[in-house]
């Protein structure tokens, strides 16, 4: 079984600041997908970046950034040039390559405030 | 074009009772998912549904079934409701079976168990 975690559970920036933000997983799978999902108070759900394990390039979206660490099993999120709606709840997720399905493992989430 | 809709948006149910949750997929998506959200925690996969079949389940008992429709909605039904059942139930839906993490989130259904 693969787990995800997220050790902080909150964190706050200034608008135009950078932020990281931290997740670790644990996995005996060789190839798979690590996401980055945002939750908004409107609660849906939204894809902000995709990192195919088997690339040893980091995945890039405009302001989203990620710093995969295959060995180290870490997948950091840096957020750019922050903005007020990126204000959300952040979620690192996981997903086998092969094996059935489209099952997303989700951590608990980092809240993040981007202040004035 | 319409994104994954989900009915209701709210509900309240008491302990015991039974409850009916919908999702309408993206036009064009055969697969629909469906995940449990208790407060303060990450969403955690029931079911996933492909072409009409269950192609997925994860750890839920037995009192939590699903099916979908020809037309590729679905339906999630939890039984004999327990006050840990409160959580907000999200569906996804993607083209097909393996789509490689391009889900398409509802905005949920927030169930409350009193």
């Amino acid at each position: 079984a693969q787990t995800v975690t997220q050790s902080q559970p909150e964190m706050s920036v200034q608008e135009a600041e950078t932020v990281t933000l931290s997740c670790t997983y644990d996995t005996s799978e060789s190839n798979y997908y690590l996401f980055w999902y945002k939750q908004p108070p409107s609660r849906q759900m939204i894809l902000v970046i995709r990192q195919e394990a088997y690339k040893q390039q980091n995945a890039t979206e405009n302001r989203f950034s990620v710093n995969f660490q295959k060995a180290a099993k870490s997948f950091s999120l840096k957020i750019s040039d922050s903005q007020l709606g990126d204000t959300a709840m952040y979620f690192c997720a996981f997903m086998k390559y092969a094996g059935g399905g489209n099952k997303l493992t989700f951590g608990t989430g980092t809240q993040l405030k981007v202040e004035l | 074009d319409a994104g994954v809709t989900q009915s209701p948006t709210h509900l309240i149910k008491t302990r015991g009772q039974q409850v009916t949750l919908r999702c309408s997929p993206i036009s064009g998506h055969k697969s629909v998912s469906w995940y449990q959200q208790v407060l303060g925690q990450g969403p955690q996969f029931i079911f996933q549904y492909y072409e009409k079949e269950e192609r997925g389940r994860g750890n839920f008992p037995d009192r939590f079934s699903a099916r979908q429709f020809p037309n590729y909605s679905s339906e999630l039904n939890v039984n004999a409701l327990l006050l840990g059942d409160s959580a907000l139930y999200l569906c996804a839906s993607s083209l097909g079976l393996l789509d490689t993490g391009e889900l398409f989130f509802g905005e949920g259904s927030r169930l409350t168990v009193l």
